[in-house]
Protein backbone atom coordinates (compact mmCIF):
# COMPACT_ATOMS: atom_id res chain seq x y z
CA UNK A 1 0.00 0.00 0.00
CA UNK A 2 0.96 3.83 -0.81
CA UNK A 3 2.55 5.09 2.41
CA UNK A 4 4.27 9.09 2.94
CA UNK A 5 7.08 9.69 5.15
CA UNK A 6 7.51 12.65 6.55
CA UNK A 7 11.21 12.43 8.52
CA UNK A 8 11.15 15.18 10.94
CA UNK A 9 7.94 15.40 13.55
CA UNK A 10 9.02 18.65 14.74
CA UNK A 11 11.73 21.30 12.72
CA UNK A 12 12.79 24.50 15.39
CA UNK A 13 14.47 27.04 13.16
CA UNK A 14 14.96 31.05 13.88
CA UNK A 15 13.82 33.77 11.76
CA UNK A 16 15.48 34.27 8.32
CA UNK A 17 16.89 31.08 8.29
CA UNK A 18 16.28 28.49 5.51
CA UNK A 19 14.64 25.19 6.24
CA UNK A 20 14.01 21.91 4.37
CA UNK A 21 11.04 19.70 5.51
CA UNK A 22 11.62 16.15 4.13
CA UNK A 23 9.29 14.15 2.78
CA UNK A 24 9.38 10.03 1.14
CA UNK A 25 6.67 8.36 -0.81
CA UNK A 26 6.65 4.29 -1.12
CA UNK A 27 5.42 4.33 -4.88
CA UNK A 28 7.78 3.96 -7.34
CA UNK A 29 5.32 4.79 -10.21
CA UNK A 30 4.05 8.08 -11.16
CA UNK A 31 2.10 9.80 -8.37
CA UNK A 32 1.02 13.33 -7.80
CA UNK A 33 2.45 15.13 -5.05
CA UNK A 34 1.49 17.93 -2.73
CA UNK A 35 2.21 19.37 0.60
CA UNK A 36 -0.31 21.34 2.67
CA UNK A 37 -0.07 24.10 5.72
CA UNK A 38 -2.46 23.45 8.88
CA UNK A 39 -2.20 26.95 10.94
CA UNK A 40 -3.15 26.87 14.50
CA UNK A 41 -7.05 25.53 14.65
CA UNK A 42 -7.69 26.46 11.13
CA UNK A 43 -8.15 23.74 8.15
CA UNK A 44 -5.42 23.23 5.53
CA UNK A 45 -4.46 25.11 2.57
CA UNK A 46 -2.47 24.07 -0.64
CA UNK A 47 0.89 25.28 -0.79
CA UNK A 48 2.04 23.61 -4.23
CA UNK A 49 1.93 20.58 -6.04
CA UNK A 50 3.66 18.02 -8.26
CA UNK A 51 1.85 16.74 -11.33
CA UNK A 52 4.31 16.35 -13.95
CA UNK A 53 7.06 18.56 -16.02
CA UNK A 54 9.28 20.91 -14.51
CA UNK A 55 10.94 18.69 -11.10
CA UNK A 56 10.98 22.03 -9.53
CA UNK A 57 7.44 23.20 -7.86
CA UNK A 58 7.33 26.73 -6.56
CA UNK A 59 4.38 26.97 -4.25
CA UNK A 60 2.94 30.04 -2.46
CA UNK A 61 4.70 32.10 0.35
CA UNK A 62 8.39 31.70 -1.10
CA UNK A 63 7.92 27.88 -0.67
CA UNK A 64 9.28 25.33 -3.56
CA UNK A 65 9.62 21.64 -3.61
CA UNK A 66 11.32 19.16 -5.35
CA UNK A 67 10.66 16.17 -7.22
CA UNK A 68 12.86 13.47 -7.09
CA UNK A 69 12.10 10.23 -8.37
CA UNK A 70 15.09 7.77 -8.33
CA UNK A 71 14.89 8.99 -4.37
CA UNK A 72 11.06 9.00 -4.19
CA UNK A 73 11.33 12.20 -2.74
CA UNK A 74 9.72 15.43 -2.45
CA UNK A 75 11.09 17.81 0.05
CA UNK A 76 9.93 20.95 0.81
CA UNK A 77 12.23 24.29 0.72
CA UNK A 78 12.35 27.87 1.96
CA UNK A 79 15.32 30.34 1.85
CA UNK A 80 14.32 32.29 4.77
CA UNK A 81 11.74 31.77 7.28
CA UNK A 82 8.98 33.86 8.72
CA UNK A 83 7.30 33.66 12.48
CA UNK A 84 4.29 33.69 10.90
CA UNK A 85 5.58 30.26 8.97
CA UNK A 86 5.30 28.61 12.53
CA UNK A 87 2.52 25.78 11.33
CA UNK A 88 1.94 22.31 10.81
CA UNK A 89 2.93 20.91 7.18
CA UNK A 90 1.56 17.81 5.75
CA UNK A 91 2.83 15.96 2.59
CA UNK A 92 0.01 14.38 0.52
CA UNK A 93 -0.06 11.52 -2.49
CA UNK A 94 -2.32 10.87 -4.95
CA UNK A 95 -1.86 6.62 -5.67
CA UNK A 96 -1.60 5.70 -9.04
CA UNK A 97 -5.24 5.32 -10.28
CA UNK A 98 -6.63 7.30 -8.11
CA UNK A 99 -7.11 10.49 -10.63
CA UNK A 100 -10.94 9.91 -10.69
CA UNK A 101 -11.47 9.73 -6.70
CA UNK A 102 -9.27 11.80 -5.44
CA UNK A 103 -7.92 10.08 -2.68
CA UNK A 104 -5.24 11.96 -0.81
CA UNK A 105 -2.67 9.71 1.73
CA UNK A 106 -1.48 12.04 3.81
CA UNK A 107 2.02 11.52 6.13
CA UNK A 108 2.38 12.14 9.86
CA UNK A 109 3.02 16.03 9.69
CA UNK A 110 5.99 18.02 10.72
CA UNK A 111 5.85 21.02 12.62
CA UNK A 112 7.34 24.20 12.26
CA UNK A 113 8.73 26.10 14.70
CA UNK A 114 10.11 29.69 13.94
CA UNK A 115 11.78 31.58 16.44
CA UNK A 116 12.47 35.48 16.47
CA UNK B 1 -16.92 34.77 1.84
CA UNK B 2 -16.40 31.26 3.30
CA UNK B 3 -15.60 28.63 0.76
CA UNK B 4 -15.54 25.35 2.91
CA UNK B 5 -18.10 25.89 5.87
CA UNK B 6 -18.77 23.60 9.01
CA UNK B 7 -21.17 23.35 11.67
CA UNK B 8 -20.40 22.97 14.45
CA UNK B 9 -16.65 24.03 15.10
CA UNK B 10 -17.68 22.49 18.88
CA UNK B 11 -19.35 19.34 19.61
CA UNK B 12 -19.11 17.40 23.17
CA UNK B 13 -21.41 15.19 23.88
CA UNK B 14 -21.79 11.34 25.74
CA UNK B 15 -20.77 7.58 24.66
CA UNK B 16 -23.84 6.59 22.82
CA UNK B 17 -25.55 9.08 21.63
CA UNK B 18 -25.81 10.16 17.79
CA UNK B 19 -24.83 13.59 16.35
CA UNK B 20 -24.29 15.14 12.93
CA UNK B 21 -21.86 17.71 11.57
CA UNK B 22 -22.83 19.56 8.34
CA UNK B 23 -20.67 21.01 5.56
CA UNK B 24 -21.30 23.27 3.04
CA UNK B 25 -18.93 24.46 -0.11
CA UNK B 26 -20.53 27.82 -2.13
CA UNK B 27 -17.46 27.12 -4.60
CA UNK B 28 -19.62 25.00 -6.98
CA UNK B 29 -17.42 22.22 -6.79
CA UNK B 30 -18.57 18.91 -7.82
CA UNK B 31 -16.60 16.74 -5.09
CA UNK B 32 -16.88 16.49 -1.37
CA UNK B 33 -14.45 14.70 1.54
CA UNK B 34 -14.86 14.15 4.94
CA UNK B 35 -11.09 13.28 6.55
CA UNK B 36 -10.46 12.47 10.29
CA UNK B 37 -7.27 14.20 11.77
CA UNK B 38 -6.79 11.98 15.18
CA UNK B 39 -4.87 13.56 18.08
CA UNK B 40 -1.37 13.04 16.64
CA UNK B 41 -2.97 15.49 13.71
CA UNK B 42 -2.80 11.83 11.28
CA UNK B 43 -5.27 12.59 8.65
CA UNK B 44 -6.90 9.87 6.92
CA UNK B 45 -9.93 9.92 4.29
CA UNK B 46 -13.21 8.73 5.09
CA UNK B 47 -15.33 9.16 2.51
CA UNK B 48 -15.54 11.07 -0.89
CA UNK B 49 -18.55 11.92 -3.45
CA UNK B 50 -18.43 13.41 -6.91
CA UNK B 51 -21.61 14.62 -7.70
CA UNK B 52 -23.92 13.12 -5.15
CA UNK B 53 -22.51 9.75 -5.74
CA UNK B 54 -20.27 7.73 -3.32
CA UNK B 55 -16.92 6.98 -5.00
CA UNK B 56 -14.35 6.63 -1.47
CA UNK B 57 -15.65 4.84 1.66
CA UNK B 58 -12.41 3.46 3.47
CA UNK B 59 -12.86 1.02 5.80
CA UNK B 60 -15.05 3.46 8.08
CA UNK B 61 -17.11 1.91 10.83
CA UNK B 62 -21.15 1.85 9.30
CA UNK B 63 -21.94 3.99 12.20
CA UNK B 64 -20.35 6.73 10.25
CA UNK B 65 -22.78 7.72 7.36
CA UNK B 66 -22.36 10.38 4.97
CA UNK B 67 -25.32 12.45 3.10
CA UNK B 68 -25.45 14.52 0.27
CA UNK B 69 -28.43 15.93 -0.46
CA UNK B 70 -26.66 18.16 -2.99
CA UNK B 71 -23.69 18.94 -4.25
CA UNK B 72 -23.12 22.15 -1.99
CA UNK B 73 -23.31 20.06 0.92
CA UNK B 74 -22.16 16.54 2.41
CA UNK B 75 -23.19 16.00 6.22
CA UNK B 76 -21.50 13.27 8.56
CA UNK B 77 -24.23 11.61 10.89
CA UNK B 78 -22.77 9.17 13.74
CA UNK B 79 -24.36 6.51 15.91
CA UNK B 80 -23.74 5.40 18.70
CA UNK B 81 -20.47 7.49 19.07
CA UNK B 82 -17.34 6.11 21.07
CA UNK B 83 -14.16 7.78 22.92
CA UNK B 84 -12.46 6.70 20.08
CA UNK B 85 -14.61 8.95 17.62
CA UNK B 86 -12.97 11.99 19.61
CA UNK B 87 -11.33 13.63 16.72
CA UNK B 88 -11.13 16.76 14.36
CA UNK B 89 -13.12 15.86 11.04
CA UNK B 90 -12.72 18.29 8.09
CA UNK B 91 -14.73 18.63 5.23
CA UNK B 92 -13.15 19.71 2.18
CA UNK B 93 -14.18 19.97 -2.10
CA UNK B 94 -12.49 20.02 -5.12
CA UNK B 95 -13.53 20.94 -8.96
CA UNK B 96 -12.64 17.31 -9.97
CA UNK B 97 -11.53 14.29 -7.91
CA UNK B 98 -8.07 15.52 -9.19
CA UNK B 99 -7.86 19.09 -8.62
CA UNK B 100 -6.86 20.79 -5.54
CA UNK B 101 -8.97 20.36 -2.56
CA UNK B 102 -10.17 23.31 0.02
CA UNK B 103 -10.62 22.32 3.38
CA UNK B 104 -13.03 23.68 5.95
CA UNK B 105 -12.13 25.01 9.40
CA UNK B 106 -12.58 21.51 10.98
CA UNK B 107 -15.26 20.01 13.49
CA UNK B 108 -13.47 18.91 16.77
CA UNK B 109 -15.68 16.24 18.14
CA UNK B 110 -14.98 15.39 21.94
CA UNK B 111 -16.68 12.35 23.10
CA UNK B 112 -17.13 12.03 26.92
Amino acid sequence: AQSVTQLDSQVPVFEEAPVELRCNYSSSVSVYLFWYVQYPNQGLQLLLKYLSGSTLVKGINGFEAEFNKSQTSFHLRKPSVHISDTAEYFCAVSPPGSGNTGKLIFGQGTTLQVKP
Amino acid sequence: DTAVSQTPKYLVTQMGNDKSIKCEQNLGHDTMYWYKQDSKKFLKIMFSYNNKELIINETVPNRFSPKSPDKAHLNLHINSLELGDSAVYFCASSHRPEDEQFFGPGTRLTVL
